[in-house]
């Protein structure tokens, strides 16, 4: 069984960091592409980031582009996301997802990172 | 960014009964190798996003018949045959043709 487990959220100040990790199990890691997609409350879902099986490429949605690394481990089947310069509007649950069909198809159950003074 | 719209924003069903979402994006979603990567999403309430079709119209793993997706091009739909009390939830479609992949806004599935 898939089986994804996210950490790291928690509530931080604006221009703060905070890095998620996402620990995956019950496939082969290092065969798929994983991203991350963000709900922020009440709304509806946004991806991320996207990273390749072997980490050699990496792709972002606009608005976290330079702030924001995706990387991963496959000796450690884990997933990472780094963000920086951290905004208010960066508030949501952030989900580590297994690609497959250039979609979503497998979803952990969600950190939630909240960006508050 | 491909802009994604369902319609309607919110659905009320009564048990049993038929219920169809409609999503249209703002570009085609036919990708260079020939494939639509036009993807459907339920999240019930509480829970984590859990895809039900991908391609269009193949539905994943122990997702019931009762839910089938169509479409080509930029026009897409949704449909369950009858609806059941477990179907309530958030309805969300997904394009994965062109980077960023984007969402509907999402539609609300409620019983009468």
């Amino acid at each position: 069984e898939v089986q994804l487990v996210e950490s790291g959220g928690g509530l931080v100040q604006p221009g703060g960091s905070l890095r998620l990790s996402c620990a995956a199990s019950g496939f082969t890691f290092s065969d798929y592409w994983m991203s991350w997609v963000r709900q922020a409350p009440g709304k509806g879902l946004q991806w991320v980031a996207l990273i390749k099986e072997d980490g050699s490429n990496e792709y972002y949605v606009d608005s976290v582009k330079g702030r924001f690394t995706v990387s991963r481990d496959n000796a450690k089947n884990s997933l990472y996301l780094k963000m920086n310069s951290l905004r208010a509007e960066d508030t949501a649950v952030y989900y580590c997802v297994r690609e497959s069909s250039r979609s979503a198809a497998s979803w952990g159950q969600g950190t939630l990172v909240t960006v508050s003074s | 960014d491909v802009v994604m719209t369902q319609s309607p924003l919110s659905l009320p069903v009564t048990l049993g009964q038929p219920a169809s979402i409609s999503c249209r994006s703002g570009q085609s979603l036919v990708n260079s190798d020939g494939n639509t990567y036009l993807n459907w999403f339920q999240q019930r309430p509480g829970q984590s996003p859990r895809r039900l079709i991908y391609k269009v119209a193949n539905r994943d793993s122990g997702v019931p018949d009762r839910f089938s997706g169509s479409g080509s091009g930029t026009d897409f739909t949704l449909e369950i045959s009858r609806v059941e009390a477990e179907d309530v939830g958030v309805y969300y479609c997904m394009q994965g043709t062109h980077w960023p992949w984007t969402f509907g806004q999402g539609t609300k599935v409620e019983i009468k």
